[in-house]
C-alpha cells in the first residue's frame, strides 16, 4: 500500500511566524510532489509543486524535498490568519501522462493572532 | 483564469437511484480525473481518463461507476445505483501534458438518502 504520511495537527502558529508542515511517502518511484491548501468544505487549491531535490521558494511559500529520506515539507514564512486551513500533500508516481495524486490526510494549521 | 467547473454543487438522491455528475475541465488540459472525499476523510482517487478512454482506476471505481467525454467540453462521472456509502464530495481535476500540476474544480456534494 502506498502512503503518504501527514501529522493531522491542528499546528498553531502566532501571526508572523514560520509554519512547517512535513511529509513523508512510502514509494520510492515517486516522482511529483505537491502542496495543496484546503479550506473547510472547498477543493484542494494547488500551492506548490517540486520535482526535483532541494528547495523551491514561492513568495511566502519554500517547499523542500528530500528523495532519499522520502521527505517533502512545506514552509509558510510571515503566517498569516487567512493561511489558517488544512495543507494536503500530494505525490504522483510519473511526471506526465494521466497520473493519479495520492494524497496524505492532511495537517490542519492554525494561525492565531 | 481558467478553471474547472463542476455542476451541479449539491445533488441529494435517494439510494439505488442514478446520478450524474458534471465537469469542464480547462480547456487547453489533456488529461482528467475523478476524486472523492469523504467527510473527515482524505482525498481519494477514483479514475483518470485520457484520449477517451479510462487511464487507470481504483479498487472503488467499480461496475456501478463510469465515465464520459460526451463532447469536447464535458466529462461526466455516472453511478449508476447510488449506496448510502457514496456520499462524499466528488472532485474533478485535470492537468496539461506539461506542466502535470493538477486543478481542482469546486467539487459536488453528494448526498444519499
Amino acid at each position: 500500500q502506498k502512503e503518504v504520511e501527514q501529522n493531522s495537527g491542528p499546528l498553531s502558529v502566532p501571526e508572523g511566524a514560520i509554519a512547517s508542515l512535513n511529509c513523508t511517502y512510502s514509494d520510492r518511484v515517486s516522482q511529483s510532489f505537491f502542496w495543496y491548501r484546503q479550506y473547510s468544505g472547498k477543493s484542494p487549491e494547488l500551492i506548490m509543486s517540486i520535482y526535483s531535490n532541494g528547495d523551491k521558494e514561492d513568495g511566502r511559500f519554500t517547499a523542500q524535498l528530500n528523495k532519499a529520506s522520502q521527505y517533502v515539507s512545506l514552509l509558510i514564512r510571515d503566517s498569516q490568519p487567512s493561511d489558517s486551513a488544512t495543507y494536503l500533500c500530494a505525490v504522483t508516481q510519473n511526471t506526465g501522462t494521466a497520473s493519479k495524486l495520492t494524497f496524505g490526510t492532511g495537517t490542519r494549521l492554525q494561525v492565531t493572532l | 483564469e481558467p478553471e474547472v467547473t463542476q455542476t451541479p454543487s449539491h445533488q441529494v438522491t435517494q439510494m439505488g437511484q442514478e446520478v450524474i455528475l458534471r465537469c469542464v475541465p480547462i480547456s487547453n488540459h489533456l488529461y482528467f480525473y475523478w476524486y472523492r472525499q469523504i467527510l473527515g476523510q482524505k482525498v481519494e482517487f477514483l479514475v483518470s481518463f485520457y484520449n477517451n478512454e479510462i487511464s487507470e482506476k481504483s479498487e472503488i471505481f467499480d461496475d456501478q461507476f463510469s465515465v464520459e467525454r460526451p463532447d469536447g467540453s464535458n466529462f461526466t462521472l455516472k453511478i449508476r445505483s447510488t449506496k448510502l456509502e457514496d456520499s462524499a464530495m466528488y472532485f474533478c481535476a485535470s492537468n496539461s501534458d506539461s506542466p502535470y500540476e493538477q486543478y481542482f474544480g469546486p467539487g459536488t456534494r453528494l448526498t444519499v438518502t
